[in-house]
């Protein structure tokens, strides 16, 4: 069965640091997202990305964070300058042209 | 603004006593309701899709109902594997199919004892 998958599955990093995201969609599906989920707290959007372009995004995705499609295949999340409270677990989703959403098992991402 | 409410916050059961978990949302019209079941540590793996009032999906031990403001989810006889946090979330009608993002509740914690 077709499955989002994600790398790293865990990242530290200092405060400051750039740190990358990747993700791998289900190969026929034509829209991205990318959420994340601070400890104990609710899943929470952060951008819908299709056809080469943010299709939405949320107040949490500043200028510090961006999306990109680099290839046919990959989907990744760029934060440039990492700060301690962008601690938390960072999921990809994707759809084809039905509603539901595809999640990966998710990154890991500790800022210290 | 979209919002989800999931209700209780935590379950303990016994193996085979059936109970029920709460979603009450408000949102400026409903696209699609869905239920997803996340493991520890892990991503939220979707179970069930619900587009309108009335709309009933089963799997397994799993029922999920939608009314105009709330969504039930049902389990029958569960069993330890069952244990997990479910949740809930909402996808607005927008006139950009393209974005359609989820907006989730909390989860329910459960907790399902032998």
């Amino acid at each position: 069965e077709p499955e989002v998958t994600q790398t790293p599955s865990h990242q530290v990093t200092q405060m400051g640091q750039e740190v990358i995201l990747r993700c791998v969609p289900i190969s026929n599906h034509l829209y991205f997202y990318w959420y994340r989920q601070i400890l104990g707290q609710k899943v929470e959007f952060l951008v819908s990305f299709y056809n080469n372009e943010i299709s939405e995004k949320s107040e949490i995705f500043d200028d510090q964070f961006s999306v990109e499609r680099p290839d046919g295949s990959n989907f990744t999340l760029k934060i440039r300058s990492t700060k301690l409270e962008d601690s938390a677990m960072y999921f990809c989703a994707s759809r084809e042209l039905s509603e539901t959403q595809y999640f990966g098992p998710g990154t890991r991402l500790l800022v210290l | 603004e979209d919002q989800v409410t999931q209700s209780p916050e935590a379950l303990r059961l016994q193996e085979g006593e059936s109970s029920s978990l709460n979603c009450s949302y408000t949102v400026s019209g409903l696209r699609g309701l869905f239920w997803y079941r996340q493991d520890p540590g892990k991503g939220p793996e979707f179970l069930f899709t619900l587009y309108s009032a009335g709309e009933e999906k089963e799997k397994e031990r799993l029922k999920a109902t939608l009314t105009k403001k709330e969504s039930f989810l049902h389990i029958t006889a569960p069993k330890p594997e069952d244990s997990a946090t479910y949740l809930c979330a909402v996808q607005a009608a927008t006139i950009k199919a393209a974005g359609n993002k989820l907006t989730f509740g909390g989860g329910t914690r459960v907790l399902v004892k032998p």
